[in-house]
């Protein structure tokens, strides 16, 4: 596609459901990214992905958080058991390379809030 | 710990005037990309303008022109004859050349264009 696209937009879910979070990346892009940010504060990074293979899965808040991506392209972060504190903007990000040489393009974000 | 500073959590500039958002960072590296992000209220991060360490020239984007000072480790943002479309979250951010993929950002900066 043109640019990352993520869905839900928006998603309202009671405290204690799943939840997913879908994204598209830019076609042909190798490196995914997932960010939270929370209001008023910036973006935190939770996981990197080249490939179907994920580096590092540190930022990760808890146990509770998983992602997946298959096929190199769309990939899934999925909240389990979801808290009032997981309530934030879910940011997917891609590049062709590995970030430091080139530009990591963002979507608008999937924007979480549990009840 | 590598760490984004931005010492500014809001500011405000009339239209066609000239505004600096201000941004540090600590960092062991020696090699890495420095970068200012636009968020406006839909939420979309884009990429305003990026800084490699290496280079000495400072970075211009059209009205977007940044102040890279590497022994200081301080990045701003200087944006010439402002428009309302500027009005938007500022996010600085960097990443290391040979250890990093991702981006480590600053909280953000509120900037507000005023007729």
């Amino acid at each position: 596609g043109a640019g990352v696209s993520q869905s839900p937009s928006n998603k309202v879910t009671e405290k204690g459901k799943d939840v997913e979070l879908r994204c598209d990346p830019i076609s042909g892009h190798t490196a995914l990214y997932w960010y939270r940010q929370s209001l008023g504060q910036g973006l935190e990074f939770l996981i990197y992905f080249q490939g179907n293979s994920a580096p590092d899965k540190s930022g990760l808040p808890s146990d509770r958080f998983s992602a997946e991506r298959t096929g190199g392209s769309v990939s899934t972060l999925t909240i389990q058991r979801t808290q009032q504190e997981d309530s934030a903007v879910y940011l997917c990000a891609s590049s062709s390379t590995r970030a430091e040489g080139n530009t990591i393009y963002f979507g608008e974000g999937s924007w979480l809030t549990v009840v | 710990a590598q760490t984004v500073t931005q010492s500014q959590p809001e500011m405000s500039v009339q239209e066609a005037e000239t505004v600096t958002l201000s941004c540090t960072y600590d960092t062991s590296e020696n090699n890495y990309y420095l970068f200012w992000y636009k968020q406006p209220p839909s939420r979309q991060m884009i990429l305003v303008i990026r800084q490699e360490a290496y280079k000495q020239q400072n970075a211009t984007e059209n009205r977007f022109s940044v102040n890279f000072q590497k022994a200081a480790k301080s990045f701003s943002l200087k944006i010439s004859d402002s428009q309302l479309g500027d009005t938007a979250m500022y996010f600085c951010a960097f990443i290391n050349s040979n250890s990093g993929y991702a981006l480590n950002f600053g909280k953000g900066t509120s900037l507000l264009v005023t007729p």
